[in-house]
């Protein structure tokens, strides 16, 4: 467990529903990532927030996909109109800004479209 | 942008040793990481390497050139839970510490 929490760890949804994910991050982390990973291949990089401010977006994170981190604690990722190639496992990560950078990753959340 | 090549799949014998390479191109470097990832788990973190040379942790050692645009990861004494993708990711300056990955090494650790 490497303290970051991410919810829930499997979804299965119809194409063209929304979808929404939690991820609680380290709670003295400032800087919170998400990230993309389908089967076989390294994670790829949608976004990062500094508290509660969104730093950088992806050009991966097409407008159907909206995250926030409201109070600069947990975020939540949002999939609008959820299409197939939307499957993969969304993984969120937690790090200081400073200092030890290392980010420390949940467990992810694995989404299948049918 | 970074550009970070990994062999896809690599087999190796219980109780050998394994390495793994990662060469990367970016401007504004500032850290490599290699994590391991078992099936369907978070990737966890192994090593970090700023400063070239060699970084030992038990099993496991890391090296970096930054000269070369290069790092491995060493494996040795390999167990069969060694059995993981291994992802060597970057970090460059002014880019929020986010992580670029590699495509990541499927290692088969073999009785």
């Amino acid at each position: 467990d490497t303290g970051v929490s991410q919810n829930p760890r499997h979804k299965i949804t119809k194409r063209g529903q929304n979808v929404t994910f939690r991820c609680d991050p380290i709670s003295e982390h400032n800087r919170l990532y998400w990230y993309r990973q389908t089967l076989g291949q390294g994670p790829e990089f949608l976004t990062y927030f500094q508290n509660e401010a969104q730093l950088e977006k992806s050009r991966l994170l097409s407008d159907r996909f909206s995250a926030e981190r409201p109070k600069g604690s947990f975020s939540t990722l949002e999939i609008q109109r959820t299409e197939q190639g939307d499957s993969a496992m969304y993984l969120c990560a937690s790090s200081l800004a400073t200092g030890n950078t290392e980010a420390f990753f949940g467990q992810g959340t694995r989404l299948t479209v049918v | 942008g970074q550009n970070i090549d990994q062999p896809t799949e690599m087999t190796a014998t219980e109780g050998a040793i394994v390495q793994i390479n990662c060469t990367y191109q970016t401007s504004g470097f500032n850290g490599l990481f290699w994590y391991q990832q078992h099936a369907g788990e978070a990737p966890t973190f192994l090593s970090y390497n700023v400063l070239d040379g060699l970084e030992e942790k038990g099993r496991f050692s890391s090296f970096l050139s930054r000269s070369k645009g290069y790092s491995y990861l060493l494996l040795k004494e390999l167990q069969m839970k060694d059995s993981a993708s291994y992802l060597c990711a970057v970090i460059v300056r002014a880019a929020g510490n986010k992580l670029t990955f590699g495509g990541g090494t499927r290692v088969l650790v073999k009785p």
